[in-house]
């Protein structure tokens, strides 16, 4: 399977602030990576689809001008929580597609970001 | 948009014991259904998934149903063990790129 990395693993910041949250994919070129964001004990909630060289596309009910999304290589994608608030905490995880015959409808989840805003 | 059932919420075993996780789903086109586990705090794993074309699929003690005219899919774990417990997900998409619709998840507890 795809490796794939997050970073910071956990932020806390200060109501007002912007974060940025970085998903790497280690050892393949992802041309799609999805972010997602989950709340304590419920499901992963898709916020938005992130496609290498194009604009991201949010899904219903997510701010695209509050989560930036910037997918500059075939290797990053990056999530920007701008003026972040205590309703934004949560837990964000990046996926990636993968790229090769049977594997290209697998999706592999890095690690996580929990966000903390104070 | 795709919406996607799971039941139970929660579901204790005793170990050894055989554990049941379905799910249904609402649009006719998905047609790729990964099953993921979630520790606390931990990424999800893919441990299995099953393609529309295959109506069942096993991975030693993990197997996997689809039934695609009543739209539903099953995940089956035999002979529980403790470290099975885990938060569970399932999850339909269409092909090519498609984000996953996850389903609410099911808690499952395996007692010794």
């Amino acid at each position: 399977g795809a490796v794939v990395s997050q970073h910071p693993s956990r932020v806390i910041c200060k109501s007002g602030t912007s974060v940025k949250i970085e998903c790497r994919s280690l050892d393949f070129q992802a041309t799609t990576m999805f972010w997602y964001r989950q709340f304590p004990k419920k499901s992963l909630m898709l916020m938005a689809t992130s496609n290498e060289g194009s604009k991201a596309t949010y899904e219903q009910g997510v701010e695209k001008d509050k989560f930036l999304i910037n997918h500059a290589s075939l290797t990053l994608s990056t999530l920007t929580v701008t003026s972040a608030h205590p309703e934004d905490s949560s837990f964000y995880i990046c996926s990636v597609r993968g790229t090769s015959g049977a594997s290209t409808d697998t999706q592999y989840f890095g690690p996580g970001t929990r966000l903390t805003v104070l | 948009g795709e919406n996607v059932e799971q039941h139970p919420s929660t579901l204790s075993v005793q170990e050894g014991d055989s554990a049941v996780i379905k799910c249904t789903y609402s649009d006719s086109a998905s047609n790729y259904f990964p099953w993921y586990k979630q520790e606390l705090g931990k990424r999800p794993q893919l441990i299995i998934d099953i393609r529309s074309n295959v109506g069942e699929k096993k991975d030693q003690r993990i197997a996997v149903t689809l039934n695609k005219t009543a739209k539903h899919f099953s995940l089956h774990i035999t002979e529980t063990q403790p470290e099975d417990s885990a938060v569970y997900f399932c999850a339909a998409s269409i092909n090519s790129g498609y984000a996953l619709n996850f389903g609410k998840g099911t808690s499952l507890l395996v007692t010794p």
